[in-house]
């Protein structure tokens, strides 16, 4: 099995709604990332767990919040967002920290419209 | 100046045409990645490269470390191919992150 899988596949959301993404993955990887894409733009990388630990960061305004409750499992809670956030949310795992195994699985992403 | 650059950045050839996107990079890599996204869908890797060459089917991913490029072959192109091909790299270390290209995007015509 070498699949990431996310729901939803779309959501659209008032600015202030709370929801969240999902993302799972079940390749015993022990690194899975967030990343946002605006169309026609390469994706941008929000955050990096390691070993369920955040370890990367990339200054993401507070109104997104990443949760690890497991190795399998990552989310992304998003609360009071704005439309400029409307993008396609991408999640992706890799192996491990070592170089060897740094190949990213993506995942098919969650296209997100805030109104 | 972007640390990657690719080209083209938009390409159409018809089908069964030999396609060639190329990849060059400013800094030194540990790895280098060729991705591919078909309109509105999520990304597929398609290459893993720290050197020399890697066949997959009909693509073939090349790197030149001394040279800092990359270049990313499909044989026998078909419509099914058109996508945005994006070459990243990881800079080593502990850093996961990759640095993305702008991407190219490739229309097969039948």
């Amino acid at each position: 099995d070498t699949e990431v899988t996310q729901t939803p596949k779309h959501l659209v959301m008032g600015m202030t709604n709370k929801k969240s993404l999902k993302c799972e993955q079940h390749m015993g990887h022990r690194a899975m990332y967030w990343y946002k894409q605006k169309a026609k733009k390469p994706p941008e990388l929000m955050f990096v767990y390691s070993y369920e630990k955040l370890s990367i960061n990339e200054s993401v305004p507070s109104r997104f919040s990443p949760e690890c409750p497991n190795s399998s499992l990552l989310n992304l809670h998003l609360h009071a967002l704005q439309p400029e956030d409307s993008a396609l949310y991408l999640c992706a795992s890799s192996q491990s920290r070592d170089s060897v195994f740094r190949t990213q699985y993506f995942g098919p992403g969650t296209r997100l419209l805030v109104l | 100046k972007n640390e990657v650059e690719q080209s083209p950045q938009n390409l159409t050839a018809q089908e069964g045409e030999f396609i060639t996107i190329n990849c060059s990079y400013s800094v030194g890599i540990s790895a280098l990645h060729w991705l591919q996204q078909h309109p509105g869908g999520g990304i597929v890797s398609l290459f893993m490269l720290s050197s020399g060459k890697k066949k997959h089917g009909r693509l073939i991913a090349t790197i030149n470390i001394q040279e800092k490029h990359s270049s990313l072959h499909i044989t026998a192109s078909h419509p099914r191919d058109s996508a945005v091909y994006i070459c990243a790299f990881n800079s080593g270390g502990s850093n996961y992150k990759l640095t993305f290209g702008k991407g190219t995007l490739l229309t097969v015509n039948p």
